[in-house]
């Protein structure tokens, strides 16, 4: 039973051009998500975050949406770089928790 | 300065031994959990304590038996170990002004034999 769900396993992306990464939940509990990135043999490490109570979020190069009607959120990494390549894992939390359920992960390759 | 740190990076051993991973945090977190990461690349929490105390435990066989000496130690123990068990291990600790963002250790890749 997944409840956050990454469904695209993989993404290829120019360098300069935009990387969207995208996950959907099931659970109308969830009211805080946030993005991993993990390179091989490393932990995953924190990238944004956002709260239910919002629909954007930016930070530099990174802004994720979300979209609670749909239940679906995106990660927009614009322009991409080479060393974005690694795999993104969307996480999700729910009120008063501190456990996160996460995706699958996406492996994204920005290509030179 | 290593926040969340794992020992060993790799184990390897035979069924039925008994081992264990040890993990500390210095970024002064109140909760510590424990991940395994199969080989599907699922990330499933395991354990989490706060404050030393036990707050999750999912459902993991009872041969894996953390224990949190203090709050910037969360050690995992795995008796019997099966070949099953072979994963990558994460530690991670969240707190303070962090919120619910989680720090993770590189991972322990366990592999029974």
């Amino acid at each position: 039973d997944q409840q956050v769900k990454q469904n695209s396993p993989s993404l290829s992306v120019q360098e300069g051009r935009i990387s969207i990464l995208n996950c959907d939940y099931t659970n109308s509990m969830f009211d805080y998500f946030l993005w991993y990135k993990k390179y091989p043999a490393e932990g995953p490490t924190f990238l944004i975050s956002i709260s239910s109570i919002k629909d954007k979020n930016e930070d530099g190069r990174f802004t994720v949406f979300l979209n609670k009607s749909a239940k679906h959120l995106s990660l927009h990494i614009v322009p991409s770089q080479p060393g974005d390549s690694a795999v993104y894992f969307c996480a999700a939390s729910g009120a008063g928790s501190y456990q996160l359920t996460f995706g699958k992960g996406t492996k994204l390759s920005v290509i030179p | 300065d290593t926040a969340v740190s794992q020992t060993p990076k790799y184990l390897v051993t035979q069924m039925g031994n008994d081992k264990s991973i040890k993990c500390e945090q210095n970024l002064g977190h109140d909760t510590m959990y424990w991940y395994k990461q199969d080989s599907k690349k699922f990330l499933k929490i395991m354990f989490s304590y706060n404050n030393k105390e036990l707050i999750i435990n999912e459902t993991v066989p009872n041969r894996f038996s953390p224990k949190s000496p203090d709050k910037a130690h969360l050690n995992l123990h795995i008796n019997s170990l099966e070949l099953g068990d072979s994963a990558v291990y994460f530690c991670a600790s969240s707190g303070g002004l962090a919120g619910r963002e989680q720090f993770f250790g590189p991972g322990t890749r366990l592999t029974v034999l």
